[in-house]
């Protein structure tokens, strides 16, 4: 149980198009999501806060015009990348956290490498 | 907001020795700290963690202390091997949110 996925798994686009990532909880409702940026061999980096019925939560220094984020039901969540440019170039790796449950674990996704040429 | 260190960066040890990492932590009211595991190019795996209320938790080669006091926690992994080598992050969690704040990581290296 417990599984989260994410689409797609890579991603390769030109500077300036608008890329859209997919966060699935598979088995489970999920009234929070996480999206978080890893850059090579560093830690994951909380971006937002993922409300499900709501507007997400944004990490200082986030844009949130840039990284637009939507939660439209209890199982999927959704990271748009605006205008990409070389710079987000990352790891975008998404986490949920399940409903009606006292546990606070978060289940991660297995990320989506986006490369911006 | 959290702030979480962890040390070291990188961490290489013989097999079948015991391998420890610590983090601290900023922001007193967290109360939950978890540790991942992951191994390059994937997802995260949750190994252990810890709640404020208890001090120590243990599964099977894996612990967990806690001291509250001092805002640490810390991982013991005892007779490692091989496929443990990962890159460990701790994190905290529920100083006013559901948000979990993680430590910069360590590689760890298990020599055969």
């Amino acid at each position: 149980g417990a599984v989260v996925s994410q689409h797609p798994s890579r991603v390769i686009c030109k500077s300036g198009t608008s890329v859209k990532i997919e966060c699935r909880s598979l088995d489970f409702q999920a009234t929070t999501m996480f999206w978080y940026r890893q850059f090579p061999k560093q830690s994951l980096m909380l971006m937002a806060t993922s409300n499900e019925g709501s507007k997400a939560t944004y990490e200082q220094g986030v844009e949130k015009d840039k990284f637009l984020i939507n939660h439209a039901s209890l199982t999927l969540s959704t990271l748009t990348v605006t205008s990409a440019h070389p710079e987000d170039s990352s790891f975008y790796i998404c986490s949920a956290r399940e409903v009606d449950t006292s546990t606070d674990t978060q289940y991660f996704g297995p990320g989506t490498r986006l490369t911006v040429l | 907001g959290e702030n979480v260190e962890q040390h070291p960066s990188t961490l290489s040890v013989q097999e079948g020795d015991s391998a420890v990492i610590k983090c601290t932590y900023s922001d007193s009211a967290s109360n939950y700290f978890p540790w991942y595991k992951q191994e390059l190019g994937k997802r995260p795996q949750l190994i252990i963690d810890i709640r404020s209320n208890v001090g120590e938790k243990k599964d099977q080669r894996i612990a967990v202390t806690l001291n509250k006091t001092a805002k640490h926690f810390s991982l013991h992994i005892t007779e490692t091997q091989p496929e443990d080598s990962a890159v460990y992050f701790c994190a905290a969690s529920g100083g006013g949110g559901n948000q979990f704040y993680f430590g910069t990581g360590t590689s760890l290296t298990v020599i055969p």
